[in-house]
């Protein structure tokens, strides 16, 4: 469960509404982004990723926007169901040998009935 | 068929002892992970493994050992726990080219 005092920003969106989650990464570097999924009690999940070469990417339900002049990154959903209530992180690397993951933030997500 | 598998899944111990945790992956990645989820949620990095061999040590307290006796097993044994190694530990790994990190369960860890 989670903590008393956790300071995660919270989005609170309708079911059915499309959902906008924003995040600044830090590294000019970096070439490569994801944005995964955590639900209680379960370990992040892969949602979708960008290369630096790309400023869009879609997938299912899902449009990931990257912005390398201002090095921000966001996260689209469309028609947000129940099911996608979970904390939302993106993370930054730079691809090849020795690379690391470097996570955001999280965002909780929360979608309202 | 679980890609990276950890266990426990909870460890309660008190202060002092020394407990270990195991991570397997299946995916077939020469990388392996450990991070460090804190109570606000954020997740850091503690260390990486390529092919057996430590690349990354991010400047974590020696009472933390990672032993990779293969590719496919990274497992962190941590000495004389404190009360400040409370936390959800999760084990990673990716590809070569460090791309998409596929994550386990994570070990939650309460130190009393």
């Amino acid at each position: 469960g989670e903590s008393v005092g956790l300071h995660l920003p919270t989005l609170s969106v309708q079911e059915g509404d499309n959902s906008i989650i924003n995040c600044a990464y830090s590294n000019s570097a970096s070439d490569y982004f994801i944005w995964y999924k955590q639900e209680s009690g379960k370990g992040p999940q892969f949602i979708i990723d960008i290369r630096s070469n790309m400023d869009k990417r879609q997938g299912q339900r899902v449009t990931v926007l990257l912005n390398k002049t201002v090095k921000h990154l966001s996260l689209q959903i469309a028609a947000t169901q129940p099911g996608d209530s979970a904390v939302y992180f993106c993370a930054e690397t730079s691809t090849g040998a020795n690379s690391k993951l470097t996570f955001g933030k999280g965002i909780t997500l929360s979608v309202r009935p | 068929d679980t890609a990276v598998s950890q266990t426990p899944k909870y460890l309660v111990t008190q202060m002092g002892n020394d407990k270990s945790i195991k991570c397997e992956q299946n995916l077939g990645h020469d990388t392996m992970y450990w991070y460090k989820q804190d109570s606000k949620k954020f997740l850091k990095i503690m260390f990486s493994y390529n092919n057996k061999e430590l690349i990354i040590n991010e400047t974590v307290p020696n009472r933390f050992s990672p032993k990779s006796p293969d590719k496919a097993h990274l497992n962190l044994h941590i000495n004389s726990l404190e009360l400040g190694d409370s936390a959800v530990y999760f084990c990673a790994s990716s590809p070569p080219d460090g791309t998409e990190a596929f994550f386990g369960q994570g070990t939650r860890l309460t130190v009393v």
